[in-house]
């Protein structure tokens, strides 16, 4: 079974600090994982994703992900965060292979701040 | 850029009552999904499609639950009774490989009372 953990229900960084929001896996085969952000009131929207190759992703919106096997883990930065970002962000896992079902994790509150 | 529809946004039904949910997943995508997100809780993986057939479902989707595809565009949800631990955001997606990344409608909130 897969499962994700998210550090930090909310997170809370003023205007042009660094974002550092923390995602640790679980899995049994190699995952493929994934970033979504979903804004008040409206649906998941992908920010990065990583299958295979290249262990650091870059997304929408400037942020990027770093894959870390030895760690399990796949933190999204962005290094100046905006307004704009105030979201809910959502860490989540699949197997690889076909029709595989997303895990998530309970996400984490991005409040920025003046 | 092609967007997962969801229809109604909001539905509100009394509890026992059946509810049917309507996704009108990316037209080239053959993989469809639904989640639901209790307020204030993780996405809850419910049931996962393809080629016309059930490909996997979780715990949460038992008998009150079917899904169907109607049309060549229109996938459905279905709760045959409701009952109150039904309030939740239902969300449907879908994605055009099973590896590939899904794509998600804005949800649809449904409160019984």
């Amino acid at each position: 079974a897969q499962s994700v953990t998210q550090l930090g229900s909310h997170v809370s960084v003023s205007e042009g600090a660094l974002v550092l929001l923390r995602c640790n896996y679980s899995s049994s085969v190699p995952p493929y994982l994934f970033w979504y952000v979903q804004y008040p009131n409206q649906g998941l929207q992908l920010l990065l994703k990583y299958t295979t190759g290249a262990t650091l992703v870059k997304g929408i919106n400037g942020f990027e992900a770093e894959f870390k096997k030895s760690e399990t883990s796949f933190h999204l930065t962005k290094p100046s965060a905006h307004m704009s970002d105030a979201a809910e962000y959502f860490c989540a896992v699949s197997e690889t292979g076909t029709a595989s079902k997303l895990t998530f994790g309970t996400g984490t509150r991005l409040q920025v701040t003046l | 850029e092609p967007e997962v529809t969801q229809t109604p946004s909001h539905q509100v039904t009394q509890m026992g009552q059946e509810v049917i949910l309507r996704c009108v997943p990316i037209s080239n995508h053959l993989y469809f999904y639904w989640y639901r997100q209790i307020l204030g809780q993780k996405v809850e993986f419910l049931v996962s499609f393809y080629n016309n057939e059930i490909s996997e479902k979780s715990e949460i989707f038992d008998d009150q639950f079917s899904v169907e595809r109607p049309d060549g565009s229109n996938f459905t949800l279905k709760i045959r009774s409701t009952k109150l631990e039904d309030s939740a955001m239902y969300f449907c997606a879908s994605s055009d490989q099973g590896s590939q990344p899904q794509h998600f409608g804005d949800g649809t909130r449904l409160s019984i009372l």
